[in-house]
């Protein structure tokens, strides 16, 4: 079953905005992670945020989490192009040893 | 970062063949690793974890039989889709790591005719 649920579903931009991205989720985790993925390809981590924190930096990013809430929101600043990707959350469950289990994802895109 | 290799890239088989696709942990050795399977514009769905030197654990649903796991080495692990049907079609992903960071093979694009 899904753990992660992501919205919007989809965001459409322009280049230069700030795209924000949430996640909602069910259980308890040890972590939330945030992975991007270009169309039909792997997908690459972005940030990981742990349960016992509640915002993190890298670069254009800003990850927040809200655990009363169950809830993360992904913020991209300055949005480029290249930014267009679907971007999915993770969350790792105790005791589940690196098992991740993803939500349905956001297709972003960035217009120049 | 560490890279995870898959091969085949994509592959296009005949309904009732198998398939073998390869995972592996290229600069890192990995005792785990998981199996993904992912339909268009959907989410990965976790298939099963690969455990080095012991059988492979099945989420629930997935018939063990038919998607077998081989974990035969630190940096290799294989999934063979046996009997394979167009249902099976999917994007197969492996990814390996640490606790902390979980890195991504390309995938393996699957079409069964």
């Amino acid at each position: 079953s899904q753990q992660g649920e992501e919205d919007p579903q989809a965001l459409s931009i322009q280049e230069g905005e700030n795209a924000t991205m949430n996640c909602s989720y069910k259980t308890s985790i040890n972590n939330l992670q945030w992975y991007r993925q270009n169309s039909g390809r792997g997908l690459v981590h972005l940030i990981l945020i742990r349960s016992n924190e509640r915002e993190k930096h890298s670069g254009r990013l800003r990850v927040t989490l809200d655990t009363s809430k169950k809830s993360s929101s992904l913020l991209i600043t300055a949005s480029r192009a290249a930014d267009t990707a679907s971007y999915f959350c993770a969350t790792e469950r105790p005791g589940a040893n690196s098992k991740l289990t993803f939500g349905k994802g956001i297709t972003l895109s960035v217009r120049p | 970062g560490a890279v995870v290799s898959q091969h085949p890239s994509w592959v296009i088989c005949k309904s009732g063949t198998s398939v073998k696709i390869e995972c592996r942990s290229l600069d890192f050795q990995a005792t785990t690793m998981f199996w993904y399977r992912q339909f268009p514009k959907q989410s990965l769905m976790l298939m099963a974890t690969s455990n080095e030197g012991s059988k492979a654990t099945y989420e629930q649903g997935v018939e063990k039989d038919k998607f077998l796991i081989n974990h035969a080495s630190l940096t290799l692990s294989t999934l063979t889709v046996t009997s394979a049907h167009p249902e099976d079609s999917s994007f197969y992903i492996c990814s390996a790591g640490d606790p902390d960071t979980q890195y991504f093979g390309p995938g393996t694009r699957l079409t069964v005719l």
